[in-house]
């Protein structure tokens, strides 16, 4: 146990749904992360959130919409994927103070399919 | 792109120690060395960090050189659940976010 939840576990989807992934942190973190893990590929930084402002998006398709409503949660809005964006989705939090970022804590991840 | 440099995969029997190498040689002086692992489908799991000094703790010990360049992830008595990929990175605390490369398929075998 981390500190950070992730639900779904798991989730299929059709091209033409929209779900949402949720992150819970439980330590207290004032920043929160989105990551992309592709089948046999190094994780990859969606988003960033700093008191829950989006500080970073990494060029990102809009068919993933995050959101940060306070600094304990973190969803992405999932609309329209296409299969190549079936992989593991991972959330991630840590402590910054002033431009300090410390140590990363990440969330069990979802796995997503998209049919 | 990452900046560090660690093989692909290692063996190690189970109840040894597990040496898993790092090399960092455009590491900054204000740059930190983090090992993370991450067991199959899961999540990546924070290790340890340091800056230039050796630094120990329940799970691993790491010993950095005093160049910095390099250094070498130890699991003491490895169990066949540290069966993981480790990840190496090299960050400052400062406006940098974590990169991970590919990373070291660690096996521990029976």
């Amino acid at each position: 146990e981390t500190g950070v939840t992730q639900t779904p576990r798991h989730l299929v989807m059709g091209m033409t749904n929209k779900k949402s992934l949720k992150c819970e942190q439980h330590l207290g973190h004032n920043a929160m992360y989105w990551y992309k893990q592709s089948a046999k590929k190094p994780l990859e930084l969606m988003f960033v959130y700093n008191f829950k402002e989006q500080t970073e998006n990494n060029s990102v398709p809009s068919r993933f919409s995050p959101e940060c409503p306070n600094s304990s949660h973190l969803f992405l809005h999932l609309h329209t994927l296409q299969p190549e964006d079936s992989a593991l989705y991972l959330c991630a939090s840590s402590q910054e103070i002033q431009g300090f970022q410390e140590t990363q804590y990440f969330g069990p991840g979802t796995r997503l399919l998209v049919l | 792109d990452a900046k560090t440099t660690q093989p692909p995969s290692m063996d190690c029997a189970e109840g040894r120690a597990a040496n898993l190498p790092c090399n960092h040689s455009t590491i900054s002086g204000n740059e930190y060395v983090y090992w993370y692992r991450q067991i199959h489908s899961q999540g990546p799991q924070y290790i340890i960090h340091g800056l230039k000094n050796n630094e120990t703790n329940e799970m691993a010990s790491l010993i950095i050189t005093e160049d910095r360049k390099s250094s070498t992830l130890i699991l003491p008595h490895a169990t066949l659940r540290d069966t993981a990929v480790y990840y190496c990175i090299v960050r400052a605390y400062y406006g940098q976010n974590f990169v991970f490369g590919p990373g070291t398929r660690l096996s521990v075998l029976p």
